[in-house]
C-alpha cells in the first residue's frame, strides 16, 4: 500500500473550521484513501472514505486532489469532542484480498475553547 | 447494536502466565481484525478472519500468540507466557465484509504484565 504522510500536531479554536491535510503522492489508482480518528482510551472510529470524488457526511467533508496526489479532511465549527488524532490511510478495497487497515501516526489535534 | 464489545477492559498477569482476551464482533460483520497499540509503535495489526477462516496473521508474533474464532460471535487473543513487552491496548475490530474496509473499533482490552 502506497505511504501517506500528514503532520504531526495542528491546533484549533472551538468554533473554527479546520483543514487536515494528507500527502499521498505513490497513490494507485484502484486505492481508497480512509481517514479514521482517535481519542484516548477509545478505538479509532471511522470518519469517511473516498476514491475520487469528494464526499462529506455528518462528521467531515474530505476534498481529494484532482490527481487524487492528496487530500484534505475539513472539520466545520469544531468542538473540544474532535480534538483526536486523526489517520488518513490508504487501501486498496477488494473483496478477498487482504483487507488489513494500516495506521500511522496520524495528525494530533488539539482544540482549545 | 451495542457495537464491538471487548472483554475484559483490563487485565493485569504476571510475568510467565497465560492472557485470554475476548472480542465479540457487530452482529452480522464477517471480518474480524487485531490490532495491538502501544506508544513506541503505535497501532500494529495482528491478524484477522474472515467468515471465521484466518486469512492473514501476519502481524501476529510467532511465539506465544494465537488467536481464534470458534464461532461468529466471538473471538479471542491468547498470550502464553506472558512477558512485560506484551503490555498494551489489543484492539478488536469487525467489519461488514470485505469489500469495504469500515471497521468499527472496540474500546479495547489493556494488558498489564507485571
Amino acid at each position: 500500500d502506497a505511504k501517506t504522510t500528514q503532520p504531526d500536531s495542528m491546533e484549533s479554536t472551538e468554533g473554527e473550521t479546520v483543514h487536515l491535510p494528507c500527502s499521498h503522492a505513490t497513490i494507485s489508482g484502484n486505492e481508497y484513501i480512509y481517514w479514521y480518528r482517535q481519542v484516548p482510551l477509545q478505538g479509532p472510529e471511522y470518519v469517511t472514505h473516498g476514491l475520487q470524488q469528494n464526499t462529506t457526511n455528518s462528521m467531515a467533508f474530505l476534498a481529494i486532489a484532482s490527481d487524487r496526489k492528496s487530500s484534505t479532511l475539513i472539520l466545520p465549527h469544531v468542538s473540544l469532542r474532535d480534538a483526536a488524532v486523526y489517520h488518513c490511510i490508504l487501501r486498496v478495497a477488494n473483496q478477498g484480498g487482504s483487507a488489513k487497515l494500516i495506521f500511522g501516526e496520524g495528525t494530533k489535534l488539539t482544540v482549545s475553547s | 447494536n451495542a457495537g464491538v464489545i471487548q472483554t475484559p477492559r483490563h487485565k493485569v498477569t504476571g510475568k510467565g502466565q497465560e492472557a485470554t482476551l475476548w472480542c465479540e464482533p457487530i452482529s452480522g460483520h464477517s471480518a474480524v481484525f487485531w490490532y495491538r497499540q502501544t506508544i513506541v509503535q503505535g497501532l500494529e495489526f495482528l491478524t484477522y478472519f474472515r467468515n471465521q477462516a484466518p486469512i492473514d496473521d501476519s502481524g501476529m508474533p510467532k511465539e506465544r500468540f494465537s488467536a481464534q474464532m470458534p464461532n461468529q460471535s466471538h473471538s479471542t487473543l491468547k498470550i502464553q507466557s506472558t512477558q512485560p513487552q506484551d503490555s498494551a491496548v489489543y484492539l478488536c475490530a469487525s467489519s461488514l465484509d470485505l469489500s469495504q474496509n469500515t471497521l468499527y473499533f472496540g474500546a479495547g482490552t489493556r494488558l498489564s504484565v507485571l
